[in-house]
């Protein structure tokens, strides 16, 4: 099982739509996550952290699910400029708290909104 | 502030040739990560450094790879010999802690080896 996984994708919508992103991780000692989102022969970039809570920041929701290991992305009203590669992040950390820093990114979800 | 620094953005080099990889994180970031790209695997880790010391390097994939840290201001990562199959991109990250800070990453280096 891979340590983060993501829905294959792609998504293909159209702007003004809502799309949902979900990630699943292996390690329940996992201390911290994120989502980077990644344009086209570009670096990731943070788009959001993710809080026990869930958050919201705009357009943008993430909420996060410790007990089953699962993160999720909503976009609402999606933008042409929204067009990119989403990935979740995880930081691995370990009881031990030896691979405290070590950030593991999902294979990314890739979305296209179209007029 | 110029954010991480990576040299060169393209690299062309024929098998078995040394090639070094080379960046320069923030200023007072204390964590520095390689990863590497690409289509089938998407973003690896090959390692990550913490104050300059190489902390996790289980994602280097053979001998032929190895990185140095000599100072908080750069790090090298080194394929010896290169194969075609390292062809991919490579981005240098760094952060200011680990856990719940971000990590910015380098534009990256290209690297095709024919």
């Amino acid at each position: 099982r891979k340590e983060v996984e993501q829905d294959p994708g792609p998504f293909n919508v159209p702007e003004g739509a809502t799309v949902a992103f979900n990630c699943t991780y292996s390690n329940s000692a996992s201390q911290s996550f994120f989502w980077y989102r990644q344009d086209c022969r570009k670096e990731p970039k943070l788009l959001m952290s993710v809080y026990s809570s869930g958050n919201e920041d705009g357009r943008f929701t993430a909420q996060l699910n410790r007990a089953s290991q699962y993160i999720s992305l909503l976009i609402r009203d999606s933008k042409l400029s929204d067009s990119a590669t989403y990935l979740c992040v995880v930081n691995m950390g370990n009881a031990g708290g030896t691979s405290y820093g070590k950030l593991t990114f999902g294979q990314g979800t890739i979305l296209t909104v179209h007029p | 502030d110029a954010g991480v620094i990576q040299s060169p953005r393209h690299e062309v080099t024929e098998m078995g040739q040394e090639v070094t990889l080379r960046c320069k994180p923030i200023s007072g970031h204390d964590y520095l990560f390689w990863y590497r790209q690409t289509m089938m695997r998407g973003l690896e880790l090959l390692i990550y450094f913490n104050n300059n010391v190489p902390i996790d390097d289980s994602g280097m994939p053979e001998d032929r790879f190895s990185a140095k840290m000599p100072n908080a201001s750069f790090s090298t990562l080194k394929i010896q010999p290169s194969e075609p199959r390292d062809s991919a991109v490579y981005f240098c990250a760094s952060s200011l802690t680990a856990g719940s800070s971000e990590a910015f990453f380098g534009q990256g280096t290209r690297l095709t080896v024919v």
